[in-house]
Order: structure tokens, then C-alpha cells, then sequence
């Protein structure tokens, strides 16, 4: 069965400054999804990211980029510039390919310091 | 805005209770899952249906049950509930059935006492 580890269950950052968080997952696939989703105090689920596996380039949406090592099977997100907004619940999330659903991982709760 | 609609935002039941619990998918989206999350937890699968039928089910309880309608909006229904059945209740949508990221409703908060 594929699963999600996050071990990280709480961080925090300065505002401004740099952050990564820490997703590793388990499947014997080759093809499949990643995802990053956050969770602010409204308990919307909003997707951050995605990475398709066949790709090698890490996908970089704006502050958000990550680091995917797909022969580790890591799936790391560096949040840059860190902003009292990106306070929130981050969820890694894994769904292969031709497949039904995705799994998440526990959740990290990130806090932003002023 | 996610385009995912869910009813109600908010319940209060009782012990032994039934309710129904809504979803409507952005529109175009023929993939409806449900997911439950309980307090500070991760998300559990419970249910995905495509376009009518049910396709994949995961930790959901036989006093469970979900279909999808005609017109691609969804009902979770959850009876002789429990205590421990008070959580946030997600309703995702997607294009198709097997590929790319869903998008969530803004959950049902079910409160049981």
C-alpha cells in the first residue's frame, strides 16, 4: 500500500525567511502524482503544487518550489519569503497514476513568526 | 473558490441520528470523492464515484453510504452515528477519474453529542 510520511509535525519561520518541509512516501510505482495541499484556519484544502513523476524538473509555483527525489522518494517543499499568510496545515499528498484516490500525509502546521 | 459546493457547513446531531450531506462538483468535473477528516488528522478516503458509479472505496463504514446523481452532485449519507463520527467532511472534485489534483468543497462540520 502507498504511504505518506510527514515527520515534521510542527515547524515554524520568521517571516521573510525560508522553510522546508519534509514528505516522503512509499509505492512501487513509476508513474504517479504529488502534491502539496494547505489547509489555513478557514479548513479549505488549497492546492499549493503538483509533480508529475516522470518529470526531473522540480515545479516552482511563485514562492512555493519543490524538491523531488524520485529514487529516495522524497517530496520536500521549500516555502521562500515566508509570509503571516502561509501560516497553515500543509499536507503531502500521493496519487498514482490511473488510480482512484490520494493519499495524504498527517499534516505538518507550519507558524509564521512576525 | 474552488468551485466545489457543499451543504451544510455546519450540523449538530444526536447519537443514533442519520444525516445527509451534500456535494456539488465544479461543473464539468465527473469525479466525486469524500474524505473525512477528524480533529487535527489527516484526510481519510472514504468513497469516489465517476459519473454515476461508484468506483473506489476506502476506509468507510457500513453505516456509510454515498451516491451520485444524474446531475453529478453527491450525497453522503450517515446514520446511527457516534461520537467518534464528528469530523470535517470533504467533498473533492476532478476532470476524470485517474488523473491530476482535486479540488475541495469547503467541508461539512459534523458535530455528534
Amino acid at each position: 500500500a502507498q504511504t505518506v510520511t510527514q515527520s515534521q509535525p510542527e515547524m515554524s519561520v520568521q517571516e521573510a525567511e525560508t522553510v522546508t518541509l519534509s514528505c516522503t512516501y512509499d509505492t512501487s510505482e513509476s508513474d504517479y502524482y504529488l502534491f502539496w495541499y494547505k489547509q489555513p484556519p478557514s479548513r479549505q484544502m488549497i492546492l499549493v503544487i503538483r509533480q508529475e513523476a516522470y518529470k526531473q524538473q522540480n515545479a516552482t509555483e511563485n514562492r512555493f518550489s519543490v524538491n523531488f527525489q524520485k529514487a529516495a522518494k522524497s517530496f520536500s517543499l521549500k516555502i521562500s519569503d515566508s509570509q503571516l499568510g502561509d501560516a497553515a496545515m500543509y499536507f503531502c499528498a500521493y496519487r498514482r497514476t490511473r488510480s482512484n484516490d490520494m493519499r495524504f500525509g498527517a499534516g505538518t502546521r507550519l507558524t509564521v513568526k512576525p | 473558490d474552488s468551485g466545489v459546493t457543499q451543504t451544510p457547513k455546519h450540523l449538530i446531531t444526536a447519537t443514533g441520528q442519520r444525516v445527509t450531506l451534500r456535494c456539488s462538483p465544479r461543473s464539468g468535473d465527473l469525479s466525486v470523492y469524500w474524505y473525512q477528516q477528524s480533529l487535527d488528522q489527516g484526510l481519510q478516503f472514504l468513497i469516489q464515484y465517476y459519473n454515476g458509479e461508484e468506483r473506489a472505496k476506502g476506509n468507510i463504514l457500513e453505516r456509510f453510504s454515498a451516491q451520485q446523481f444524474p446531475d453529478l452532485h453527491s450525497e453522503l449519507n450517515l446514520s446511527s452515528l457516534e461520537l467518534g463520527d464528528s469530523a470535517l467532511y470533504f467533498c473533492a472534485s476532478s476532470v476524470e477519474s485517474y488523473t491530476g489534483e482535486l479540488f475541495f468543497g469547503e467541508g461539512s462540520r459534523l458535530t455528534v453529542l
